[in-house]
């Protein structure tokens, strides 16, 4: 199956300070990807769609300031979790859907990210 | 709003033994359902993916049954092994896939443990 493969899997970073995380598609090409957020033994929460070339779009709720995201490529989106606080801290998680469409969407292994 | 509900939260079953796993949803239109294995400080793994037209589809040791019309969806495990301890996400589409971005609806999960 297609792969998707995200970068670091885990960051702890200092308060106020700024993390890049990187998806990226090794076997396909995507056109959009989603950047999810997710607590403790709760649900994945969408935060924000990437579109190859364009804004993305951001979820109610989900600081675009904050939470700056780019998809400069159809094989890579970043997120930059920038002055990060300890409220930040999450694990997060990137999926793509293969350009050519069908239904699929794979999922990154994740990152979890520490804020100290 | 489109929900989609799990139970039981949480199982605890014997190596060995089966176990099914149930999903109720609400989306509507519904285009296909899908269930994903998420071990611990991973991202989700795709196991199963259904079409409303579907009733049952098969992966090894996993079955996934859907009944459109009463928007239920199950996941029966057989056999399970030590290695089947993960929560389990039922995860459905709203619409009908174009090539475009359709925002997926997860479901909360079950967390499952196989002991010996």
């Amino acid at each position: 199956g297609a792969v998707v493969s995200q970068h670091p899997s885990w960051v702890i970073c200092k308060s106020g300070t700024s993390v890049k995380i990187e998806c990226r598609s090794l076997d396909f090409q995507a056109t959009t990807m989603f950047w999810y957020r997710q607590f403790p033994k709760q649900s994945l929460m969408l935060m924000a769609t990437s579109n190859e070339g364009s804004k993305a779009t951001y979820e109610q709720g989900v600081e675009k300031d904050k939470f700056l995201i780019n998809h400069a490529s159809l094989t890579l989106s970043t997120l930059t979790v920038t002055s990060a606080h300890p409220e930040d801290s999450s694990f997060y998680i990137c999926s793509a859907r293969d350009r050519q469409g069908g239904t699929e969407a794979f999922f990154g292994q994740g990152t979890r990210l520490t804020v100290v | 709003k489109n929900q989609v509900e799990q139970s039981p939260q949480s199982l605890i079953i014997l190596e060995g033994k089966n176990c099914t796993l149930q999903c109720n949803y609400t989306v509507s239109p519904f285009s296909n359902l899908r269930w994903y294995k998420q071990d611990t400080g991973r991202g989700p793994v795709s196991l199963t993916i259904m079409t409303f037209s579907e009733n049952t589809k098969s992966n090894g040791r996993y079955t996934a049954t859907l009944d459109a019309d009463t928007k239920q969806s199950s996941l029966h495990i057989t056999a399970s092994q030590l290695s089947d301890s993960a929560s389990y996400i039922c995860v459905v589409s709203p619409t009908v896939n174009t090539g475009t971005a359709s925002k997926l609806t997860f479901g909360t999960g079950t967390r499952l443990q196989v002991t010996l």
